[in-house]
């Protein structure tokens, strides 16, 4: 079956332009969450989502970053006034329940490139 | 401290060489572990999970040590396929998990 997809997978931006980045999970997964990967870093955290749960955003790190999920199923999230330092692959992940015992399916990413 | 620490490598080993790599972790209260692979700008995959009692998979073995939160994971055999970053996740008190920077493998001929 179709797994998590990203758009774009590539994105250029000029400094102080606002993007948006948007997920689609796997079917029937209520959980999704937003990971962010530096070059060479590893992923940090960004924001989940649980079924109808408000969000846990305690990862955004600046409150030029939010996101949204419409419907319980696909997920947006906006970075306004972009920053060189917001360049990074910004990485979707969804899982069937959200238990911290389940396996997180990624999407191939999105790689912002902020010039 | 880093709540979840591993050797970044790269570990450079020979076909048919067994390989291990180790993991930390800070949060006592951590319930789930799992050991994820990620290619080279590709996204990450869950490689297998680790179970109090160890578990292994063909070639890879796993292994939890609460007393001293410590994760390693045994690859043998290794293969040129293998060659991969393995990321060390752990579950924070809540559900969310906190991967590690990532052990980096290259396997050669």
């Amino acid at each position: 079956g179709a797994g998590v997809s990203q758009s774009p997978s590539n994105k250029v931006t000029e400094k102080g332009k606002d993007v948006e980045l948007r997920c689609d999970p796997i079917s029937g997964h209520t959980a999704l969450y937003w990971y962010r990967q530096s070059l060479g870093q590893g992923l940090e955290f960004l924001i989940y989502f649980q079924g109808n749960s408000a969000p846990d955003k305690s990862g955004l790190p600046s409150d030029r970053f939010s996101a949204e999920r419409t419907g319980g199923s696909v997920s947006t999230l906006t970075i306004q006034r972009t920053q060189q330092e917001d360049s990074a692959v910004y990485l979707c992940a969804s899982s069937f329940n959200g238990g911290y015992q389940e396996t997180q399916y990624f999407g191939p990413g999105t790689r912002l490139l902020v010039l | 401290r880093k709540e979840v620490e591993q050797d970044p490598g790269p570990f450079n080993v020979p076909e048919g060489a067994t390989v291990a790599f180790n993991c930390t972790y800070s949060n006592s209260a951590s319930q789930s572990f799992f050991w994820y692979r990620q290619d080279c700008r590709k996204e990450p995959k869950l490689l297998m999970s680790v179970y109090s009692s160890g578990n292994e998979d063909g070639r890879f073995t796993a292994q939890l040590n609460r007393a001293s939160q410590y994760i390693s994971l045994l690859i043998r055999d290794s293969k040129l396929s293998d060659s991969a970053t393995y990321l060390c996740v752990v579950n924070s008190n809540t559900d969310k998990l906190i991967f590690g920077t990532g052990t980096r493998l290259q396997v050669f001929p």
